[in-house]
């Protein structure tokens, strides 16, 4: 089982609001991501860091942004929520020892903007 | 943003039934694969991976098989269970400039009737 924590586990905001979603984990890894997924969709990767100060927009266009100032802590923000977003957010971390590894999932966090 | 309606491959079984969930991929390039189990409300849980230069690989109750001339990946599940019932993805990385990404699959729901 992995330690991988996100919060909060469900959102539903106002659009225009600005929110963040907390991820962290205690297993140390370097490297971390953030996907998106629809209900019933693929995992699309939108962010991801190879350690602390890296950090990478992924393979789908997103306006949130993440930051990486500490190895356990990635958190993303949205500036001003938008009913397009709604949307459910996994994030992952790995050890990045080499590519060839698992990534490890959070429960995730199921975004409602109204 | 969000999606009206389930789009993925569909497999239903009889508890105790073997079951093969398949997967093609696009990228000659991918050397490393991963099968995720995805239950409601969760985030993906790892299940087995294969490097390229294996074709077969057991796990416990499960086995993963390779055909790098087609592209072409499986998931066999030994006597299903309920418990097994959820969405499973399999998932591709290339190395190169795609270190440490995953591109993920479009997912098949399994399942699995008492």
């Amino acid at each position: 089982e992995a330690d991988i924590y996100q919060t909060p586990r469900y959102l539903v905001i106002g659009t225009g609001k600005k929110i963040t979603l907390e991820c962290s984990q205690t297993m140390g890894h370097d490297k971390m991501y953030w996907y998106q997924q629809d209900p019933g969709m693929e995992l699309h990767l939108i962010h991801y860091s190879y350690g602390v100060n890296s950090t990478e927009k992924g393979d789908l266009s997103s306006e949130s942004t993440v930051s990486r100032i500490r190895t356990e802590h990635f958190p993303l923000t949205l500036e001003s929520a938008r009913p397009s977003h709604t949307s459910q957010y996994l994030c992952a971390s790995g050890a990045g020892l080499t590519y060839q590894e698992t990534q490890y999932f959070g429960p995730g966090t199921r975004l409602l903007v109204l | 943003g969000e999606s009206v309606g389930l789009h993925l491959p569909t497999l239903s079984v009889q508890e105790g039934d073997n079951s093969i969930i398949n997967c093609a991929y696009s990228n000659s390039a991918s050397d490393y694969f991963i099968w995720y189990k995805q239950e409601s409300g969760k985030g993906p849980q790892f299940i087995i991976d294969i490097r390229s230069n294996m074709d077969k690989r057991q796990g416990q109750r499960v086995t993963v098989l390779l055909n790098k001339t087609v592209k072409h990946l499986s998931l066999q599940i030994a006597a299903t269970q309920p418990g097994d019932s959820a969405v499973y993805f399999c998932a591709e990385n290339a190395g190169g400039t795609s270190y440490g990404k995953l591109t993920f699959g479009q997912g098949t729901i399994l399942t699995v009737h008492p």
